[in-house]
């Protein structure tokens, strides 16, 4: 079975960081490539950032774009987002996510508050 | 704003059908494979169809995916209660070299 589990979130001030994991289990996760997708509290599916395969190339949106770093470990089966100089605006639940073209499985997501 | 643009709410009764609208652009929709997602309150998304109009195993054929030019159209048919959802379409947009996504559509079943 298929399962993707984040960790690593929690509260966090403005101007900090954190470090989220998703731990993954049921499949070949050197075979695929992973996202990270956030939902702000009320709010819709916003796409953070991807990583191939291989861990070789990474996209990120415009919004986090030189704050947030992804990477991979394919040993230990973990995807890992490092989020930096955090704003209000990054506050929402993140989700782990499988996929190429399409998110085939999702995990539970983890809170992430930024707030003072 | 979203990058796609899909209607804020839908609705329609039991066994009825509805259809839920992406529109995007070139860019996206246009020239790259949409995908669909159903998020029931308080759970993680889940994949509907993939590639403009595969459904994954287990999803029923009573939901279709369909893609002209730069838009995405979501179809659910034989409507039930347990369809009342929020409903993304997403896809890659390779100006941004990002993914993207709708808006969401949050579905009725009255």
């Amino acid at each position: 079975e298929v399962q993707l589990v984040e960790s690593g979130g929690g509260l966090v001030q403005p101007g900090g960081s954190l470090r989220l994991s998703c731990a993954a289990s049921g499949f070949t996760f050197s075979s695929y490539w992973m996202h990270w997708v956030r939902q702000a509290p009320g709010k819709g599916l916003v796409y953070v950032s991807r990583i191939t395969s291989d861990g070789s190339s990474t996209s990120h949106a415009d919004s986090v774009k030189g704050r947030f770093t992804t990477s991979r470990d394919n040993a230990k089966n973990t995807l890992s987002l490092h989020m930096s100089s955090l704003r209000d605006e990054d506050t929402g639940v993140y989700y782990c996510a499988r996929g190429r073209a399409a998110l085939d499985y999702w995990g539970q997501g983890i809170l992430v508050t930024v707030s003072s | 704003q979203s990058v796609l643009t899909q209607p804020p709410s839908v609705s329609a009764a039991p066994g009825q059908k509805v259809t839920i609208s992406c529109s995007g652009s070139s860019s996206n929709i246009g020239n790259n494979l949409v995908s669909w997602y159903q998020q029931l309150p308080g759970t993680a998304p889940k994949l509907l169809i993939y590639d403009n109009n595969k459904r994954p195993s287990g999803i029923p054929d009573r939901f279709s995916g369909s893609k002209s030019g730069t838009s995405a159209t979501l179809g659910i048919t034989g409507l039930q209660t347990g369809d009342e959802a929020d409903y993304y379409c997403g896809t890659w947009d390779s100006s941004l070299s990002a993914g993207v996504f709708g808006g969401g559509t949050k579905l009725t079943v009255l």
